[in-house]
């Protein structure tokens, strides 16, 4: 079955620890996309990468990063530098068309990440 | 003032009743218009996916866009406990290549 996996489900980070949250499509999509959700605010876009070997900023980069070595992977660090990172994170894929960009997005089942 | 809004509700309505669910956008870019639903602990999953004004009906939903006053609707008939879940409304601009999303709406269907 074609889909996103993103693992682990669940993740512990400890003061000043950096962690690297794992994202694979087999939709042999271009773009992938990392998100964070908090309770009452919606979905507030990291970075996201249109093709391999290439990423951009999103809304709320700060304390985090990404590569885009292969196409079908997008990994997510948070780093420490992150100060608030509790939060559920959830990757994100589409297709282009043409050169556009506004194909509906698919996402992975995410990843919880919580402050030892 | 955030580019889409939602209710965040949360909505409890009966089994078998018809659910509207509401989003109003600010910014007149916006040309694609999703609606996802989001089970507890799950990623969002793609409902339904319009560009233009107008009823887009799948099964039970029915996506309605009103581009003039930037608003959108999701429509659910005969609700069934399993649509419990939160529903996000998502809007596309081309101008920044980015989807913008409510912040959703949780919806309670009781049996």
């Amino acid at each position: 079955d074609g889909g996103i996996t993103q693992s682990p489900k669940y993740l512990f980070r400890k003061e000043g620890q950096n962690v690297t949250l794992s994202c694979e499509q087999n939709l042999n999509h271009d773009a992938m996309y990392w998100y964070r959700q908090d309770p009452g605010q919606g979905l507030r876009l990291i970075y996201y990468s249109q093709i391999v070997n290439d990423f951009q900023k999103g809304d709320i980069a700060e304390g985090y990063s990404v590569s885009r070595e292969k196409k079908e992977s997008f990994p997510l660090t948070v780093t420490s530098a992150q100060k608030n990172p509790t939060a559920f994170y959830l990757c994100a894929s589409s297709m282009r068309v043409r050169g556009r960009s506004n194909q509906p997005q698919h996402f992975g089942d995410g990843t919880r990440l919580s402050i030892l | 003032q955030k580019e889409v809004e939602q209710d965040p509700g949360p909505l409890s309505v009966p089994e078998g009743a018809i659910v509207s669910l509401n989003c109003t956008y600010s910014n007149s870019a916006f040309q694609y218009f999703m609606w996802y639903r989001q089970y507890s602990r799950k990623g969002p999953e793609l409902l339904m996916y319009t560009y233009s004004s107008g009823n887009k009906e799948d099964g039970r939903f029915t996506a309605q866009v009103d581009k003039s006053s930037k608003y959108i609707s999701l429509f659910i008939r005969d609700s069934q406990p399993s649509d419990s879940a939160t529903y996000l409304c998502a809007d596309y601009s081309s101008n920044t290549g980015k989807l913008i999303f409510g912040q959703g709406t949780t919806l309670q269907v009781k049996p």
